[in-house]
Parts: C-alpha cells; sequence; structure tokens
C-alpha cells in the first residue's frame, strides 16, 4: 500500500541530545513537509522541500535541520538548540504543484511524539 | 501572512444533528483549501479539497464550501454518527510561488450516541 511511515510513534530526547525523526513515502510525491503540532495550536511548519537536495524554512525552523537526499526520505533532526521540543511531529507530502499536477492534497504520516527525559 | 481561523473551538451534537464547522482566512489569494479529520494521537486524513475556482465539494454526508471573496469556508456534516468525533482541521495554500500551507487550530467535535 501506498503511503507514508514515520518512526519511531514515540521518543524521548536527553538534555544536549540531537535526535531525528524518520519520514519515509512510497508515493513517488515530489514533495515533503515536517509540522510541529502543540495543544490548542494549529500545525506550524518547520520545513519543507520541493526537490531532491533542496529544502526551505518554515515559520518555525530554528533548532531543527533536515535532508533531502533522496526523494523517498525527509528526515528531521531536532539539535539540542531546540529548548522546547515537546510536542507531536506530523511529516505530509504532495505532488509538486506544477500547473499538471495542481491542487493535490497532501497525505500525513501518523507522526511520532517527541518528549524530554 | 495568512491566518486561519476555525471557530468554534469544542462542539458536541447529538447523534442524528446537521452541522457546520467554519473555517476562516485573512489572505483571499489562495490556490486552494482542504480539510482533514485528526483522530486523537493520529495523522491527519484528507477529506475534501476545494480549488479556488470552485465553490463546493461534495463526498458522501460531507459538503465543503468556499468563499473566496469573504475569506470563508464550511464543512456541512449530514447526519452526524459517533464515528464522526474527531478534531477537523482547515489548511490553505497561497496562491504563487511556494508551496506552503497554512492550518487552523481545528474544531474538536463531539457526536453524542
Amino acid at each position: 500500500d501506498g503511503g507514508i511511515t514515520q518512526s519511531p510513534k514515540y521518543l524521548f530526547r536527553k538534555e544536549g541530545q540531537n535526535v531525528t525523526l524518520s519520514c519515509e513515502q512510497n508515493l513517488n510525491h515530489d514533495a515533503m513537509y515536517w509540522y510541529r503540532q502543540d495543544p490548542g495550536q494549529g500545525l506550524r511548519l518547520i520545513y519543507y522541500s520541493q526537490i531532491v537536495n533542496d529544502f526551505q524554512k518554515g515559520d518555525i525552523a530554528e533548532g531543527y535541520s533536515v535532508s533531502r537526499e533522496k526523494k523517498e526520505s525527509f528526515p528531521l533532526t531536532v539539535t539540542s538548540a531546540q529548548k522546547n521540543p515537546t510536542a507531536f511531529y506530523l511529516c505530509a507530502s504532495s505532488l509538486l504543484d506544477r500547473g499538471t499536477y495542481s491542487n493535490q492534497p497532501q497525505h500525513f504520516g501518523d507522526g511520532t511524539r517527541l518528549s524530554i527525559l | 501572512k495568512q491566518e486561519v481561523t476555525q471557530i468554534p473551538a469544542a462542539l458536541s451534537v447529538p447523534e442524528g444533528e446537521n452541522l457546520v464547522l467554519n473555517c476562516s482566512f485573512t489572505d483571499s489569494a489562495i490556490y486552494n483549501l482542504q480539510w482533514f479529520r485528526q483522530d486523537p494521537g493520529k495523522g491527519l486524513t484528507s477529506l475534501l479539497l476545494i480549488q479556488s475556482s470552485q465553490r463546493e465539494q461534495t463526498s458522501g454526508r460531507l459538503n465543503a464550501s468556499l468563499d473566496k471573496s469573504s475569506g470563508r469556508s464550511t464543512l456541512y456534516i449530514a447526519a452526524s454518527q459517533p464515528g464522526d468525533s474527531a478534531t477537523y482541521l482547515c489548511a490553505v495554500k497561497l496562491a504563487g510561488p511556494g508551496n506552503q500551507f497554512y492550518f487552523g487550530t481545528g474544531t474538536s467535535l463531539t457526536v453524542i450516541p
């Protein structure tokens, strides 16, 4: 089945530690996104990537880093510089808006819940 | 910057009732608007996507409308069922370069049997 797989489902971070969240998709989508969801707030965009080896900062990129070495994969690293990392992290993908693929919906993974030890 | 608001934040209705969820956005230059459903601890499931040139979209008991000029969208759920209980979010994509979506804070719906 085609879809987006996020792992792990739960993750704990110690002080000063970097952790990496995995996101893999087999939908052949060009664009991939990372969002952070906090209680009472909407999803906020951390980073997005429209093609391999290229990515753009979203509204809350500080303390996070990403890479896009393969079309299928878009891992997110939460660095020690992110002082409030506890949140629900969601990965999404979509076909790129190129006119022909316009108005394609976003598809989401099941999320990773990150907590501080 | 695009601001997306959803009112009410929470809603409880008895089973069988028809209901309307609201979504408003500040920048009317949107490319499309998407409605999602989120169950507790889960990711988002796409329900309906309305292109900027469309007025509404329907899927089963769901109907979404879009009024770009007033910056509003509604999601109408007919004959609500307990299984409809979830958080509903709307997201807009701005026209122009970039591929960023802006999300509302969601409406938490409880359908009481």
